[in-house]
């Protein structure tokens, strides 16, 4: 059963244009994350926040800013598009600890044309 | 920096075979070892986890973890149409907290 719910599932931009994508988690955690799973199906941790707070950003471009209003919502802006954002972009959460389950939304897919 | 391989990239099985995953890992200081399943448009959801040397098993998965090898795999007997997912091994710990670090997946189709 779903409790991490993403919005939109799909998105379709053009180069140069801002998205943003939406997440919310209803299992009471305090750490969430995002990633991206390229056309491989690689999955790369993107951002990491813990109770509002960024804990690591994992080498992402500038152009990549989450934003958390409180621990459940952790919503991704991408500023200017580019065509290798295309991608589905995964959001999950979890205690924040290294022992406890990571769970995953169904992911935003973007595709820039 | 974490480098997280899986083998095989894909894999066809009939149904009722056994069939065997493996993820290598390279930081040492890992310490938890996870495999999540990925069906086709779905969220990842974690299947199995192991946290010390050994084996476990829960139903028709079994999990081996070596970690002087820097090895674990995923073991399903008996394996079923249903089955049919992307597998994905994980690791956490260590320098990456809490964070997982995955492999690039195995596609498995079961066929029947």
């Amino acid at each position: 059963e779903t409790a991490v719910f993403q919005t939109p599932n799909y998105h379709v931009t053009q180069v140069g244009n801002e998205v943003s994508f939406n997440c919310k988690q209803t299992l009471g955690h305090d750490t969430m994350y995002w990633y991206k799973q390229d056309s491989k199906k690689l999955l790369k941790i993107m951002f990491s926040y813990n109770n509002k707070q960024l804990i690591v950003n994992e080498t992402v471009p500038r152009r990549f800013s989450p934003q958390s209003s409180d621990k459940a919502h952790l919503n991704l802006r991408i500023k200017s598009v580019e065509p290798e954002d295309s991608a589905v972009y995964l959001c999950a959460s979890s205690y924040g600890n290294a022992n406890t389950e990571v769970f995953f939304g169904k992911g935003t897919r973007l595709t820039v044309v | 920096q974490q480098n997280v391989q899986q083998s095989p990239e894909s894999l066809i099985v009939p149904e009722g075979a056994r069939t065997s995953l493996n993820c290598t890992f390279s930081d040492s200081a890992s310490q938890y070892f996870w495999w999540y399943r990925q069906h086709s448009g779905k969220a990842p959801k974690a299947l199995m986890s192991i946290f010390s040397n050994g084996e476990k098993e829960e139903g028709r998965f079994t999990i081996h973890l070596n970690k002087a090898s820097l090895h674990f795999s995923l073991h399903i007997r008996d394996s079923q149409p249903s089955d049919s997912a992307l597998y994905l091994c994980a690791v956490s710990g260590g320098s990456a907290l809490g964070r997982l670090h995955f492999g690039a997946g195995t596609q498995l189709i079961v066929i029947p």
